[in-house]
């Protein structure tokens, strides 16, 4: 069964910064492309960065572009966002999803909430 | 990127049809068969029910239907359910290499 844990979500304050962290289980971590979606409270899905199966290859959302960095540990089965510069607006939950081809995103996992506020 | 456009809400009775539209551009609903839509219950992470436009995830009933034409997709759910009544993004790939979500629409089955 594919499993998709997020963790790391927490207040935090403006102009801080957090790392998320994704477990990846039941599938093979290394031929699945990764990306992370967020939602603000109460609004709908915003992409906001994805990374290749082997990690070289990364694209992100113009509005977080700069402050926030994607990345996986293969040998970990484990996806990261690194997130600098916080904003209020960065306030939203966290999904991590796998696909292994482009176009689509099929294993999602629960979520981690990220509060930004002072 | 500009959010796709998705009308907020949709109804339907119990047996009936309902559309959702998804408009983009040509930079991405209409530049790639790479279209997909999601289903979002309160509180639980979305959930693939077609891609590439027109496909079906196995699990997924075969009430759910896509499909494209120009800069629009549609996501059609015939027999509607109870169990329908949920969010729905579409999605899309984009010329950037990036992807964009749609604005979302509510289901209300009456």
């Amino acid at each position: 069964e594919v499993q998709l844990v997020e963790s790391g979500g927490g207040l935090v304050q403006p102009g801080g910064s957090l790392r998320l962290s994704c477990a990846a289980s039941g599938f093979t971590f290394t031929t699945y492309h990764m990306t992370w979606v967020r939602q603000a409270p109460g609004k709908g899905l915003e992409w906001v960065s994805v990374i290749s199966g082997g990690g070289t290859i990364t694209y992100y959302a113009d509005s977080v572009k700069g402050r926030f960095t994607i990345s996986r540990d293969n040998s970990k089965n484990t996806l990261y966002l690194q997130m600098n510069s916080l904003r209020a607006e960065d306030t939203a939950v966290y999904y991590c999803a796998a696909y292994p081809t482009r176009g689509h995103f099929d294993y999602w996992g629960q979520g981690t909430l990220v509060p930004v506020s002072s | 990127q500009s959010a796709l456009t998705q009308p907020a809400s949709v109804s339907g009775s119990p047996g009936q049809s309902i559309t959702i539209s998804c408009t983009g551009t040509s930079s991405d609903v209409g530049g790639y068969n790479y279209v997909s839509w999601y289903q979002q219950h309160p509180g639980k992470g979305p959930k693939l029910m077609i891609y590439d436009v027109s496909n079906r995830p196995s699990g997924v009933s075969n009430r759910f239907s896509g499909s494209k034409s120009g800069n629009t997709a549609s996501l059609t759910i015939s027999g509607l359910q109870a169990e329908d009544e949920a969010d729905y993004y579409c999605s899309s790939y984009t010329s950037s290499s990036t992807y964009v979500f749609g604005t979302g629409t509510k289901v209300t089955v009456l």
